[in-house]
């Protein structure tokens, strides 16, 4: 069991550019999530993926931002256009959906800063 | 729509201190509560699980009970020590799993 892995750490780039942030989940875990934190708050859930199906989807994920999770492992998260109000912390998770709930393990996020 | 609350905003103690973090959520139909901690400028790291069925759980120094009715959960920490400062942050599954976090509690534990 490695964890969850976010790549990059890091991210800064000018507003109105392209940016991709990756997770590998734990291995054995079917369930996948995206979270957004800014500093001060706690994270704000963004989207959910059973496998490689994408179930649910926050009204904060605008049409600017997309996620994939295309052979049910690793994800992908895209955010288009970016603006100044898309500086966060993006965090993934992952959970097994054995019987009973299962806790939800963290990667380190991705830190988004736009210029 | 649930909101969780967690009180105090920011503690600080003496090393050796007992403490209590205290949650409270508006909705009562949870599926199961999590208590995390961060460290500055890191992922989460899980700490308990309550699932809705239960009152408590306990891990060495941590111990969490739920009052599901009332919407409240309590996170004791004993005999606190200087390893223990971060923030701490309860969240609640609503659907699928997915998870609403209150603000936190960032605690400083002074030698």
């Amino acid at each position: 069991d490695t964890g969850v892995s976010q790549d990059p750490r890091h991210k800064i780039t000018k507003r109105g550019q392209n940016v991709t942030f990756r997770c590998d989940p734990i291995s054995e875990h079917n369930r996948l999530y995206w979270y957004r934190q800014t500093l001060g708050q706690g994270p704000e859930f963004l989207t959910y993926f059973q496998n490689e199906a994408q179930l649910e989807k926050s009204r904060l994920l605008s049409d600017r931002f997309s996620a994939e999770r295309p052979k049910g492992s690793f994800s992908t998260l895209e955010i288009q256009r970016t603006e100044q109000g898309d500086s966060a912390m993006y965090l993934c998770a992952s959970s097994s959906d054995r019987a009973g709930n299962q806790p939800q393990h963290f990667g380190d996020g991705t830190r988004l800063s736009i210029l | 729509k649930q909101e969780v609350t967690q009180i105090p905003a920011a503690l600080s103690v003496p090393e050796g201190e007992n403490l209590v973090l205290n949650c409270s959520f508006t909705d009562s139909a949870i599926y199961n509560l999590q208590w995390f901690r961060q460290d500055p400028g890191k992922g989460l790291t899980s700490l308990l699980l309550i699932q809705s069925s239960q009152r408590e759980q306990t891990s060495g120094r941590l111990n969490a009970s739920l009052d599901k009715s009332s919407g409240r959960s309590t996170l004791y920490i004993a005999a606190s020590q200087p390893g223990d400062s971060a923030t701490y942050l309860c969240a609640v599954s609503s659907g699928f799993q997915k998870l609403v976090f209150g603000t936190g509690t960032r605690l400083l534990v002074s030698p």
